[in-house]
């Protein structure tokens, strides 16, 4: 059975940068799929953040991409997010996910950590 | 961006009710379409890809349809378990999700 779990500080300052690792058990990230990062504000809708191939490929929301960096670790068989110069609207539940395509569905989600920028 | 608008954005309806959920896009997405439902303080569960494509396990009651830009999502007979959010997604481009439906116990 495939599982995700998200981990990382659930409190970041403003401007600084919000760093969260997702680890994958039940499969190996070098078989393929793509790892990706979907976040959801309090009380909203979802936004996908981005995606990352076990080769490394990554793809970014267009809206993000100059603040994200997705990154994998195949011997450790997780992948992480770093988002940059976080503000008060980057307050969100964080998911990560798996999908068959760089932007496809996604058929394994995390159970979601809530990350609060506050001073 | 591709904006996936879903209409209602709640509704109430009753066990054994059929329930259907409108999702329109702001252009062409051939059928790269996925629904999910998500229930409060869960992640979501992909229900259907492909516009029409059952995920394994889901129970058949749940069905998809269309192509282009209109697409539906119908619950045939709601069981209690089904109260809860629906998204669709779009992944025509990169990915963007409607603004959701809450169905709700009448």
């Amino acid at each position: 059975q495939v599982q995700l779990q998200e981990s990382g500080p659930g409190l970041v300052k403003p401007s600084e940068t919000l760093s969260l690792t997702c680890a994958v058990s039940g499969y190996s990230i070098s078989s393929g799929y793509y790892w990706g990062w979907i976040r959801q504000p309090p009380g909203k809708g979802l936004e996908w953040i981005g995606s990352i191939y076990h080769s490394g490929s990554t793809y970014y929301n267009p809206s993000l991409k100059s603040r994200v960096t997705i990154s994998v670790d195949t011997s450790k068989n997780q992948f992480s997010l770093k988002l940059s110069s976080v503000t008060a609207a980057d307050t969100a539940v964080y998911y990560c996910a798996r999908g068959p395509d760089s932007s496809g569905s996604l058929d394994y989600w995390g159970q979601g950590t809530l990350v609060t920028v506050s001073s | 961006a591709i904006r996936m608008t879903q209409s209602p954005s709640s509704l109430s309806a009753s066990t054994g009710d059929r329930v259907t959920i409108t999702c329109r896009a702001s252009q062409g997405i051939s059928s790269y379409l996925a629904w999910y439902q998500q229930k409060p303080g869960k992640a979501p569960k992909l229900l259907i890809y492909a516009a029409s494509t059952l995920q394994s396990g889901v129970p058949s009651r749940f069905s998809g349809s269309g192509s282009g830009t209109d697409f539906t999502l119908t619950i045939s007979c709601l069981q209690s378990e089904d109260f809860a959010t629906y998204y669709c997604q779009q992944y025509y481009s990169y990915p963007t999700f409607g603004g959701g439906t809450k169905v709700e116990i009448k």
